[in-house]
């Protein structure tokens, strides 16, 4: 079946790049996403990427796609202590039809 | 549009009772997904409805789960009898589509003891 994984937790100082990697299986994906999750709240899209693109950027954010690898990335340039979440990536457009999201991954920004 | 509202925002019970969870999704939003959140199993789709009917509910643990949409304004997830395992956060989300972008609601806290 469908399956994407990312790394559970990611520490950066304030300042520097965070990047965040994620596997998918599915190599029918239209759509790859990101979410990011605050604390207590629910998940809110950031950015996402047609599987026909490589990269897309959006202010501090840029998002790889290496469709061969199944490999996503995103990276966050000048990280602040606010972009500390929980980011999930999600792939869909696949064989199910639905969106199936990556485990999460931590980010704790250090002052 | 005040986007996806749950309620109750948290929710403690004891274990046997049911339980409630309710959602108001997104107008104009014709599909709503119920979701469950837990540090062990991460997120976890539980079923999802299209114009107020069930479409995949291959997510739903067990048989004391059961979920209904009687209106496109509502939605319940309705746990009978609860158990202290399903203690997670539970979210609905709503699209207009099945793999497009989601807006999820805050969430319920749920803990049985």
């Amino acid at each position: 079946g469908e399956d994407v994984e990312q790394s559970l937790f990611l520490s950066v100082r304030e300042g520097d790049s965070s990047v965040i990697n994620c596997t998918y299986t599915d190599s029918s994906s239209t759509y790859l996403y990101w979410y990011k999750q605050e604390p207590g709240a629910g998940l809110q899209l950031l950015t996402y990427i047609f599987s026909n693109m490589d990269m897309k950027q959006d202010q501090r954010l840029t998002v790889l796609l290496n469709k061969k690898d199944k490999h996503l990335s995103l990276r966050i340039a000048d990280t602040q202590t606010g972009d500390s979440a929980i980011y999930f990536c999600a792939e869909s457009g696949g064989a199910t039809n639905k969106l199936i999201f990556g485990t999460g991954t931590l980010l704790a920004v250090q002052p | 549009d005040a986007g996806v509202i749950q309620s109750p925002r948290h929710e403690v019970t004891e274990m046997g009772q049911e339980v409630t969870l309710r959602c108001k999704p997104i107008s104009g939003h014709d599909y709503l997904f119920w979701y469950r959140q837990t540090m062990m199993r991460g997120l976890e789709l539980l079923i999802y409805f299209n114009n107020n009917v069930p479409i995949d509910d291959s997510g739903m643990p067990e048989d004391r789960f059961s979920a209904k949409m009687p209106n496109a304004s509502f939605s319940t997830l309705k746990i009978q009898p609860s158990e202290p395992r399903d203690s997670a956060v539970y979210f609905c989300a709503t699209g207009t589509s099945a793999y497009n972008e989601q807006f999820f609601g805050p969430g319920t806290r749920l803990t049985v003891l």
